[in-house]
């Protein structure tokens, strides 16, 4: 399977503040790929980073990935209390399965 | 904008009954995608379809059943529900893992069965 784990399980914060949590994995990847997923919601995509790439930016995201430690960061800047919800991170791998396995997630919350 | 659609936000069904859960998909996706979520579980994958009529078993995949007869449509079973099957269900798919592209979810159908 192809299982990210994401890391802490929980996160409380204030607004304004930065909220960072990480995706750690086993084998190589072709990409990575983070979630959002706001209470009783399906997932939304926030960003794919491809194996060659170190850092990605979309907005107050921004994603890194060390492949030589098999990890990802998704740091949100300047949070709000929109941004409360769970967040999940996925690898895929070239010749991989196409079976897609999620961890239980990144629970965030920002309190106003 | 890839569009997933679950046929019910909310379904009650009684124990015993067999139900269908539908998603279709609008962009030509060979990949579909079925889930369940329970608190503190996280996201469990019960099977997925990587081409018409093909089907392959997820982590939890007992008492359950899929049907993909076309592309666009790929239909969960519950054969007999039990109340252990009452849940958030959500339905996704994507391109081929070499396509680089990301999953698109639906909204999810919330199912209670009493």
């Amino acid at each position: 399977s192809q299982q990210g784990e994401e890391d802490p399980q929980a996160l409380s914060i204030q607004e304004g503040e930065n909220a960072t949590m990480n995706c750690s994995y086993k084998t190589s990847i072709n990409n990575l790929q983070w979630y959002r997923q706001n209470s009783g919601r399906g997932l939304v995509h926030l960003i794919l980073i491809r194996s060659n790439e170190r850092e990605k930016h979309s907005g107050r995201l921004r994603v890194t990935l060390d492949t030589s430690k098999k990890s990802s960061s998704l740091l949100i800047t300047a949070s709000r209390a929109a941004d409360t919800a769970s967040y999940f991170c996925i690898k895929r791998s070239q010749g991989g399965s196409e079976k897609l396995v999620f961890g239980k997630g990144t629970k965030l919350t920002v309190n106003p | 904008d890839v569009k997933v659609t679950q046929s019910s936000r909310y379904l009650v069904k009684r124990t015993g009954e067999k139900v269908f859960l539908e998603c279709v998909q609008d962009m030509d996706h060979e990949n579909m995608f079925w889930y369940r979520q329970d608190p503190g579980l996280g996201l469990r994958l019960i099977y997925f379809s990587y081409d018409v009529k093909m089907k392959e078993k997820g982590d939890i995949p007992e008492g359950y059943s899929v049907s993909r007869e076309k592309k666009e449509r790929f239909s969960l079973i519950l054969e007999s529900a039990s109340t252990n099957q009452t849940s958030m269900y959500l339905c996704a798919s994507s391109l081929p893992v070499n396509r680089n592209s990301p999953l698109h979810f639906g909204n999810g159908t919330r199912l209670t069965v009493t």
